[in-house]
């Protein structure tokens, strides 16, 4: 079973930033935080990752709190080519056995 | 180069057929997987292979065996097909599923319709 919650759907306009939620609050501390999106008909797609300090690379922002208990996706300047579902997954390490888990995301929708 | 292929894109066949899907990668990793995503949309794990070695069985039906004859492939063998086997299946790979980190990449993902 999936360990986050997410909102079913958000809009965002187009050159806007989209805030992408996720609560995790029984995460523990070997657990990492990992966002992957899906675009309509093709495979999901990672892009980005943190434990407990706020990430950035060329695709996102990641916010994560203090108590680790939530974290925040951010798409600085959103596109059309941004519409896609966006999960977020919690992950622990060092067993074979540890798996990325996909709830049912976020539908993020980016118009014109 | 595709990193992660997978064959054939769309399947289409009848109840009780016997179909196989191929997946390769040629990014060099050793863990390769098999998700299964419904009609619905969810997105199950079914079967995680490490260096050719079965590490994870998610309670998929003995119908459906993976195999892996070198770490850079895993198909996925499914007997005697059923209405239900309809979904979406995604191949991916990472570097080591024991890492601490570990990015998944996904193919393009294989549509079977079984009539």
């Amino acid at each position: 079973d999936a360990k986050t919650t997410q909102p079913p759907s958000m809009d965002c306009a187009e050159g806007r930033a989209a805030n992408l939620p996720c609560n995790h609050s029984t995460i523990s501390g070997n657990e990492y935080v990992y966002w992957y999106r899906q675009i309509h008909s093709q495979g999901p797609q990672y892009i980005i990752h943190g434990l407990k300090n706020n990430e950035t690379n060329e695709m996102a922002s990641l916010i994560i709190t203090e108590d680790r208990k939530s974290s925040t996706l951010i798409l600085p300047h959103a596109t059309l080519r941004d519409t896609a579902v966006y999960y977020c997954i919690v992950r622990g390490w060092g067993s074979d056995t540890d798996k990325l888990i996909f709830g049912t995301g976020t539908r993020l929708q980016v118009f014109p | 180069d595709t990193a992660v292929s997978q064959t054939p894109k769309y399947l289409v066949t009848q109840m009780g057929n016997d179909k196989s899907i191929k997946c390769e990668q040629n990014l060099g990793h050793d863990t390769m997987y098999w998700y299964k995503q419904d009609s619905k949309k969810f997105l199950k794990i079914m079967f995680s292979y490490n260096n050719k070695e079965l590490i994870i069985n998610e309670t998929v039906p003995n119908r459906f065996s993976p195999k892996s004859p070198d770490k850079a492939h895993l198909n996925l063998h499914i007997n005697s097909l059923e209405l239900g086997d309809s979904a979406v299946y995604f191949c991916a790979s990472s570097q080591d599923i024991r890492a601490r980190v570990e990015k998944l990449f996904f193919g393009s993902g294989t549509q079977l319709s079984v009539l």
